[in-house]
């Protein structure tokens, strides 16, 4: 057990909907990521957080992501007008040195 | 741009083989970390590698940072059934901002 949660664990979704994910990481993680891996492929940086700032987005995370920690606590990561493409695991870390993943979040846009 | 390369892709071998895979960059690392992935499941740390040359070991498994850390290794020796999984180099960029992954290499291991 990482102390990361994340949520849901699976959410099968139709194209066009909005889908937001949360991550409640433990309390000493400054440090907050998020990441998408699809299958046979390296988990793909997203985003990352030190406490509530959004440090660094990265060119993957379209104008249809978003994420927010709004209390330097859990995070949430929302993708609007879901796409099929968009059907992955999108992983949360949390971090105060090590990083330690949560179990991800399986998206399947149908 | 930031990427680290690993090879091989894919490793099958027989239980009680060794087993390695390779971290390549082409520029200079800061440090290096490497994950498991079991089958399901998410990329658990393992280790982190920061001195030139520096080599640490848990158990059955080696790991290498080369001199000039622009390059790792992962030695698994004399593999189990439980070592099944992905392992993944991961390269910490921007003062331990975004971590970076390599594309894996899935190990199986046949009984």
């Amino acid at each position: 057990d990482t102390g990361v949660s994340q949520n849901p664990r699976h959410k099968i979704t139709k194209r066009g909907q909005n889908v937001t994910f949360r991550c409640d990481p433990i309390s000493e993680h400054n440090r907050l990521y998020w990441y998408r891996q699809t299958l046979g492929q390296g988990p793909e940086f997203l985003t990352y957080f030190q406490n509530e700032a959004q440090l660094e987005k990265s060119r993957l995370l379209s104008d249809r992501f978003s994420a927010e920690r709004p209390k330097g606590s859990f995070s949430t990561l929302e993708i609007q007008r879901t796409e099929q493409g968009d059907s992955a695991m999108y992983l949360c870390a949390g971090s105060l040195g090590t990083i330690y993943f949560g179990e991800g979040s399986w998206l399947t846009v149908v | 741009g930031q990427q680290v390369m690993q090879i091989p892709q894919y490793q099958h071998v027989q239980e009680g083989e060794d087993f390695t895979t390779y971290c390549n960059s082409s520029t200079t690392l800061s440090n290096i970390q490497w994950y498991k992935q079991r089958p399901g499941g998410h990329p658990v740390f393992l280790i982190q590698l920061v001195k030139s040359g520096e080599v640490k070991k848990q158990k059955r498994l080696t790991f290498q940072f080369g001199e000039a850390k622009k390059n790792s290794s992962l030695h698994i020796t004399a593999t189990q059934t439980t070592d099944v999984g992905t392992y993944f180099c991961a390269v910490v960029y921007n003062q331990g901002g975004k971590l970076i992954f390599g594309q894996g290499t899935e190990l199986s291991v046949k009984p």
